[in-house]
């Protein structure tokens, strides 16, 4: 069964600066891994879709790599700003199934 | 536009009833998905159904019962069999079962009164 996890829970950094979220995943099979975005009580926007195939994903201050034979993924954020303000959820699926996600990130920064 | 839509946003059950949440896709997706959201538990899965008539269960599938009769929609019922029904549920759709185009709702927030 694959289970999906993220490191760390909560994280606080002052606008402006790069950061990297973590998340790992116990079945390398997978088929699609994804990170999305959420603000508080709202539902889950789709930021970055990365293919098995492939080993990374980009838009705009973005970028998430993909190492299967790790089990792991991260998510880069560069030049932080009040507004990255929010929960960042991974997830992980195989051939055919649903999405698993892990617990999220929450992310705060300060102006 | 196309979306997802989830209703009522806001739903309150006494105990030993059973409560119907609403979730409806113009997207003209194949798959769609629930998911439960507690506190510090991330999104746990319910049910999916990746075509009509035909639907799965989830790790946490038990005192919940879906159905999939059209393809936009995929209500959820929440029965008495489930002991904490209290939680933000979320619909979400996709393009096929490769989960390409995840798309969720806006949620419904249930609370057992």
């Amino acid at each position: 069964k694959q289970e999906v996890t993220q490191i760390p829970a909560a994280l606080s950094v002052p606008e402006g600066e790069n950061l990297v979220l973590n998340c790992s995943f116990t079945d390398s099979a997978i088929y699609n891994l994804q990170w999305f975005r959420q603000d508080p009580g709202k539902g889950l926007t789709s930021l970055l879709l990365i293919q098995s195939s492939q080993r990374e994903q980009t838009s705009g201050r973005l970028n998430a790599s993909l190492d299967k034979s790790s089990g792991r993924s991260t998510l880069y954020i560069a030049a932080s700003q009040p507004g990255d303000s929010a929960t960042y959820l991974c997830a992980a699926n195989q051939a055919g199934t649903a999405l698993i996600f892990g617990k999220g990130t929450t992310l705060s920064v300060s102006s | 536009d196309g979306g997802i839509t989830q209703s009522p946003k806001y739903l309150f059950r006494k105990e030993g009833q059973n409560v119907t949440l609403s979730c409806e896709q113009n997207l003209n997706h194949d798959a769609m998905y629930w998911y439960r959201q507690d506190p510090g538990q991330g999104l746990r899965l319910i049910y999916y159904s990746q075509i009509v008539n035909d639907f799965q269960k989830g790790d946490i599938a038990e005192g919940y019962s879906v159905s999939r009769e059209k393809k936009e929609s995929f209500p959820l019922t929440v029965t008495s069999a489930q002991k904490n029904p209290t939680a933000f549920y979320l619909c979400a759709s996709s393009i096929d079962r490769g989960g390409y185009g995840y798309t969720f709702g806006s949620g419904t927030r249930l609370t057992v009164v």
